[in-house]
């Protein structure tokens, strides 16, 4: 079945380290997104990506980095620059092109995060 | 300004009625497409119902259906029978334009319901 595979599941970091989640697609949708998600919070857009090699930032990526090497794959760095990590990540992905109207995300099932 | 606004954090419904779970938008783009999305507690979402800003008929799924009032700027989620299975956050979600790529989400509603 096609579908978004994140990894790990829950994932906990000392502070002052890096941390990469992962994030792989089978469905091959051209663009890739990772939000991140706080308790009494909507999504907030991190950084996406349309094509490979490409890669925009959204509305938090202080302290965030991506690549984009495989169309598959999207995978998030946390670096220690980021103040406050912990939370839920969420991967997902969609079709583009002009017909896009009713591309809809699909969404991985989701990286907690916890700084100790 | 906010693009999507959900105005309840909670809501709760009998068993077998019926809901709305209210969601209202802001853009100026004509052409933008509506979401919603239903996020149990495992924390995955799932995609539920859809509505182009041109469609001239309510979208409906199921025991889903969205009410959409363009001149008022707003996309109601309606569930009807509801089940308990349906207790989870709901989030309403805009896209922008024919081929924006930036989605918009509320700060999501939690319906709980009672048996």
């Amino acid at each position: 079945d096609g579908g978004i595979t994140q990894s790990p599941k829950y994932l906990f970091r000392k502070e002052g380290q890096n941390v990469t989640l992962s994030c792989e697609q089978n469905l091959n949708h051209d663009a890739m997104y990772w939000y991140r998600q706080d308790p009494g919070q909507g999504l907030r857009l991190i950084y996406y990506s349309q094509i490979v090699n490409d890669f925009q930032k959204g509305d938090i990526a202080e302290g965030y980095s991506v690549s984009r090497e495989k169309k598959e794959s999207f995978p998030l760095t946390v670096t220690s620059a980021q103040k406050n990590p912990t939370a839920f990540y969420l991967c997902a992905s969609s079709l583009t092109g002009a017909s896009s109207g009713a591309n809809v995300l699909t969404f991985g099932a989701g990286s907690r995060l916890t700084v100790l | 300004a906010q693009k999507i606004t959900q105005t309840q954090p909670g809501m709760f419904v009998q068993e077998k009625e019926a809901v709305t779970l209210d969601c209202t938008y802001d853009t100026s783009d004509p052409s933008y497409g509506l979401f919603w999305y239903k996020q149990p507690s495992s924390g995955e979402m799932i995609f539920l119902i859809y509505q182009g800003s041109y469609d001239q008929q309510n979208a409906t799924e199921g025991r889903y259906s969205l009410n959409f009032q363009k001149a008022r700027k707003s996309a109601n989620l309606v569930i009807s029978a509801s089940q308990l299975g349906d207790s989870a956050m709901y989030f309403c979600a805009m896209r922008e334009g024919n081929t924006g790529n930036q989605f918009y989400f509320g700060t999501g509603t939690s319906l709980t319901v009672i048996p």
